[in-house]
């Protein structure tokens, strides 16, 4: 069983669609969740950073935790064509390396 | 933009030659890790360099192998290449000891080997 699973997707939005990308881990001990956006073969973006459980929004954005279940969800409102990347969660339990999901691609069409 | 720069882009190797990457860490980092992304998946870590030492390895043999330097830049060598070793190799540069452990990558050097 992977630490990280995440869907690989393709998921296909119209513009202006809310978006909910999701992971599940293994690992009680993480602790520090983030959220990076990928461009085709380009390095991946932070777009969100959390520490333990709950909310956090920024812009369009809103990434959740939910601990007791191992489960972090990111949403994209009114969803725009230059948000179609591919998405991965992450998570680590401190300093040391980052878990990273599978990545889910998204597509968003105008 | 990042801060974290990566060189070269872009490069084909042949089996068995050995390579040299390398990464520019942000300003005011101390530490760097190295991941290798394989087509269609998720980064996976190699290993971490703090205080010009490594700090953490994932599951990589020790033909990969690397180096920090006193400005905190880094190289990632890889001895013997193979086949499976073709993927985009990322940079991560982050500061130990902060309250928040953001890492911030480069662009990646995509490696190819033939």
């Amino acid at each position: 069983q992977k630490e990280v699973e995440q869907d690989p997707g393709p998921l296909s939005v119209p513009e202006g669609a809310i978006v909910s990308l999701n992971c599940t881990y293994s690992n009680s001990a993480f602790q520090y969740f983030m959220w990076y956006r990928q461009y085709s073969r380009k390095g991946p973006e932070l777009l969100m950073y959390t520490y333990s459980s709950g909310n956090k929004e920024d812009g369009r954005f809103t990434a959740q935790v939910d601990k007791s279940s191992k489960y972090i969800s990111l949403f994209i409102r009114d969803s725009q064509p230059s948000d179609s990347a591919t998405y991965l969660c992450a998570m680590n339990t401190g300093f040391q390396k980052l878990v990273f999901g599978t990545g889910t691609r998204l597509l968003v069409s105008p | 933009e990042t801060g974290v720069t990566q060189s070269p882009t872009h490069l084909i190797k042949t089996r068995g030659q050995q390579v040299t990457l390398r990464c520019s860490s942000q300003s005011g980092h101390n530490t760097v890790s190295w991941y290798q992304q394989a087509l269609g998946q998720g980064p996976q870590f190699i290993f971490q360099y703090y205080r010009e030492e490594e700090n953490g390895r994932g599951n990589f043999p020790p033909r990969f192998s690397g180096l920090q330097f006193p400005n905190y830049s880094s190289e990632l060598n890889v001895n013997a290449l193979e086949l499976d070793d073709s993927a985009l190799y990322l940079c991560a540069s982050s500061l130990q000891g902060a309250v928040k452990t953001e890492a911030f990558f480069g662009q990646g050097t995509r490696l190819t080997v033939v």
